[in-house]
Parts: structure tokens; C-alpha cells; sequence
């Protein structure tokens, strides 16, 4: 069964700083892993989705890795604003089960100081 | 592109009533849409998969009678949740597989369901 962990579960660093949130999967058999953005109450947004034979994937100031062999992902978000303040959600794409279901992390609430 | 989107944004109904929430996507056609409920604080859980023209199929444990979801078109999918409890309530978000990138999920605003 695919579990996906993400830590650190809060974090509440200062406007500017360069940040990391961790995500590591238990099985390194993906399609995909995909981060994501939840303001509250609100859905989901996609920032970035790395296929299974890619190493990284940039959108502006966020890079994110994937080390499938190792089962682990990371987003990095460089000089952090108030507004990147939000959860972050990593979630799988199970290569062996059927049916495109995402496994999701429990998220990493961010938030940033002005 | 790629829009999903869900109506209503937030329901509240009596105990005992039922409520149906919308999901469709805007400017493409979606064979396969997914149900999710989110608890306060707490991650995504896939509740069911729904595809255009056929039964869905739900995740163990969601109850298919309770939770009905039919996906009558490429762009519409909805949810109705029979004789809500106040353990109902919750955020409903849907998804709905993409026409691009392949197998990438394209998520709509999420329905915030109370039940009183």
C-alpha cells in the first residue's frame, strides 16, 4: 500500500528566506508525483508534476526533485513572500494500481512573515 | 484551460435531507472525474472514481448508497449525499482527469457541506 509522508507538518519562516518541504513515498513504483496548492477553504491547485523519469521540474521560484529509487520529493521555494503563505500538498500516482488515483501526503501548512 | 468547477461553493441542509453538488468541467470533456472528502486539518481521501457512462466505482469503506454519484456527460459529474448526518459534513472537492498531460488532475473549488 502507497503511503505518502510530508514534513515538517507547520512551518513559519520570515519573508525572504529560501525554504524546502519533504515528501517520501513508501513504494518507489510512480507514473507521476504531483505538488500542489490549497489556500483555505479552497480546492487545489497544481504548481508542478514531475513523470517518473524526470529528476526535476521549475516554475519560477519553486523547483521540485524527484529520487523515486530513494522514494522521496522536494519542493523548493526560493526568497519566500506572505503570499506563498498556504498548505502544500505532494501526492502519488501509484504505478501498480488502475484507475489514475493520486495518493495524497497530509501537507505541510506554510506560512510566511512579512 | 483545464477549468473544473463545482457548485454550489458551500450547502447547508437539515439532518436527514439530501444535497447534490455539481462538478463539470469548463472548456473540455473529462471521461473520468474523482470524489474527495477533506476533514478539517486533515489530507484528501478518494471516495470514489466516476466514469462518463458507467457506474462509479468507490474506495473501501465510502458507502455507495449513501454517497450516490452519476456521471451522465463528458463534462458533468454529481454527487448527492442521501440523508446527510452532521458526520457528513465536510469539504467536497472533485477532479477531473485531463485532456493534456496524461493522467494529470485537474481540481475544482471544493462544495463546503454542513449539516445541521
Amino acid at each position: 500500500k502507497q503511503e505518502v509522508t510530508q514534513i515538517p507538518a507547520a512551518l513559519s519562516v520570515p519573508e525572504g528566506e529560501n525554504l524546502v518541504l519533504n515528501c517520501s513515498f513508501t513504494d518507489s513504483a510512480i507514473y507521476n508525483l504531483q505538488w500542489f496548492r490549497q489556500d483555505p477553504g479552497k480546492g487545489l491547485t497544481s504548481l508542478l508534476l514531475i513523470q517518473s523519469s524526470q529528476r526535476e521540474q521549475t516554475s519560477g521560484r519553486l523547483n521540485a526533485s524527484l529520487d523515486k529509487s530513494s522514494g522521496r520529493s522536494t519542493l523548493y521555494i526560493a526568497a519566500s513572500q506572505p503570499g506563498d503563505s498556504a498548505t502544500y500538498l505532494c501526492a502519488v500516482r501509484p504505478g501498480r494500481e488502475y484507475g489514475n488515483k493520486l495518493v495524497f501526503g497530509a501537507g505541510t501548512i506554510l506560512r510566511v512573515k512579512s | 484551460g483545464a477549468v473544473v468547477s463545482q457548485h454550489p461553493s458551500w450547502v447547508i441542509c437539515k439532518s436527514g435531507t439530501s444535497v447534490k453538488i455539481e462538478c463539470r468541467s469548463l472548456d473540455f470533456q473529462a471521461t473520468t472525474m474523482f470524489w474527495y472528502r477533506q476533514f478539517p486539518k486533515q489530507s484528501l481521501m478518494l471516495m470514489a472514481t466516476s466514469n462518463e457512462g458507467s457506474k462509479a466505482t468507490y474506495e473501501q469503506g465510502v458507502e455507495k448508497d449513501k454517497f450516490l454519484i452519476n456521471h451522465a456527460s463528458l463534462t458533468l459529474s454529481t454527487l448527492t449525499v442521501t440523508s446527510a448526518h452532521p458526520e457528513d459534513s465536510s469539504f467536497y472537492i472533485c477532479s477531473a482527469r485531463g485532456p493534456l498531460v496524461a493522467y494529470e488532475q485537474y481540481f475544482g473549488p471544493g462544495t463546503r457541506l454542513t449539516v445541521t
